[in-house]
């Protein structure tokens, strides 16, 4: 049973233009959430977090958008860079610090020069 | 920051043999570490969690005594895929945290392992 979901696979955006990925979970004790990003045959690198007590949270390019009532989760890149073209993967736990990290699928950005 | 290696990065072998992948934390010490397996267009999938000197925790549905976990030192995690099946063919992800105050954002992984069993 995939408590996280990835609807869309890939994505292609324009570079300089706004990417939004989106996830969403079925599990109501999640209260972690985090992005990460994969190149091909490396491991995921963490990008940004958010706690359930927040609804967003900013990093420079990336920011992370919580609705807890929809169980929805996005990440927003902008602008857009042909470097950010990898596979990105929501993922949460059920506590903050716990072992378990449920991973989405991913999605595959392409950013298009 | 904190650098985890995974070695080999990609191996083949025959069917009935077995494999070992080691995971590596090089700046810091590690009492926790995690192994993922991912099957393609599939979620990484936590499999076992190993903490240094003791027995590995795994999750449901994944065979411990195909999957061997050492934890032997605060830096090094070894997974041994024994008896190996072309069933067994995923890409195996490590990943490492420094201690007790876990913060999740602070989890490193390695560069994953492509095991092909032919």
């Amino acid at each position: 049973d995939q408590q996280v979901k990835q609807n869309s696979p890939s994505l292609s955006v324009q570079e300089g233009r706004i990417s939004i990925l989106n996830c969403d979970y079925t599990n109501s004790m999640f209260d972690y959430f985090l992005w990460y990003k994969k190149y091909p045959a490396e491991g995921p690198t963490f990008l940004i977090s958010i706690s359930s007590i927040k609804d967003k949270n900013e990093d420079g390019r990336f920011t992370v958008f919580l609705n807890k009532s929809a169980k929805h989760l996005s990440l927003h890149i902008v602008p857009s860079q042909p470097g950010d073209s990898a596979v990105y993967f929501c993922a949460a736990s059920e506590e903050t610090g716990a072992n378990n990290l449920f991973f989405g699928t991913g999605t595959r950005l392409t950013v298009i020069p | 920051g904190a650098v985890v290696s995974q070695h080999p990065s990609r191996v083949i072998c025959k069917s009935g043999t077995s494999v070992k992948i080691e995971c590596r934390s090089l700046d810091f010490q590690a009492t926790t570490m995690f192994w993922y397996r991912q099957f393609p267009k599939q979620s990484l999938m936590l499999m076992a969690t190993s903490n240094e000197g003791s027995k590995a925790t795994y999750e449901q549905g994944v065979e411990k005594d195909k999957f061997l976990i050492n934890h032997a030192s605060l830096t090094l995690s070894t997974l041994t895929v024994t008896s190996a099946h072309p069933e067994d063919s995923s890409f195996y992800i490590c990943s490492a945290t420094p201690g007790s105050l876990v913060r999740i954002g602070g989890y490193t992984f390695g560069s994953g392992t492509r095991l092909t069993v032919v």
